[in-house]
């Protein structure tokens, strides 16, 4: 079995400072782990994944997130804020049972940027 | 290429009416997934589908139905609508099925209102 937590469901940062979204995570196997936007009344856009080589990956717009085993997390970051990443965003487990895929969707952090 | 394409992006039907949505998958994608997302139980996985057959199945009711066509279109049925039926709908493709790693691409999405 496999879940992960968003441990904010919403998230207001000032433009031009630092973004953190936190995520964690559980799964029985060596998961893949994602990052999603979605603006309104759009799909899913990916920011960044891990895949098991570098630990820290970079996506675009210049997110980042770090895997953390020890912690059983992936969190994302900005150096700094723009309005236009305004959004909700998501954090998503992959790992495959037996020959089945699995993707579990975190419950998605709500990003607001104040002027 | 060309992203994932669905249709209609909006539909309004009435309870007990049917309905049938459609995804065009990114060329060269086999594998189809459809999700649907709503404010309270956010986004839930329905079926993924692979070189025509059903590959996995998420929690939902037998009203629920998809399939695939030869050159991986997919479609999904919804029968008897029910009001809790109102959602986002979202197809994703991908290159195959049994990897974890792969990434998920995912359409604009079909708004689904039942009234």
């Amino acid at each position: 079995a496999q879940s992960v937590t968003q441990l904010d469901s919403h998230v207001s940062v000032s433009e031009g400072t630092p973004v953190l979204l936190r995520c964690n995570y559980s799964s029985s196997y060596s998961p893949s782990l994602f990052w999603y936007v979605q603006h309104p009344n759009k799909g899913l856009q990916l920011l960044l994944k891990y895949t098991s080589a570098a630990t820290l990956v970079k996506g675009i717009n210049g997110f980042e997130a770090e895997f953390k085993k020890s912690e059983t997390s992936f969190h994302l970051t900005k150096p700094s804020a723009h309005m236009s990443d305004a959004a909700e965003f998501f954090c998503v487990v992959s790992s495959l049972s037996g020959s089945a895929r699995q993707l579990t969707f975190g419950s998605g952090t709500q990003l607001t940027v104040l002027p | 290429k060309a992203g994932v394409t669905q249709t209609p992006r909006y539909l309004i039907k009435t309870r007990g009416q049917q309905v049938t949505l459609s995804c065009s998958p990114i060329s060269g994608h086999r594998s189809v997934s459809w999700y649907q997302q709503t404010p309270g139980q956010g986004l839930q996985f329905l079926f993924e589908y692979f070189s025509e057959t059903q590959r996995n199945k998420g929690n939902f009711p037998g009203r629920f139905s998809g399939r695939q066509f030869s050159n991986s279109r997919s479609e999904m049925n919804v029968s008897t609508l029910e009001l809790g039926d109102s959602a986002l709908y979202l197809c994703a493709s991908s290159p195959r099925t049994s990897g974890s790693a792969d990434t998920q691409y995912f359409g604009p999405g079909t708004r689904l209102t039942v009234l």
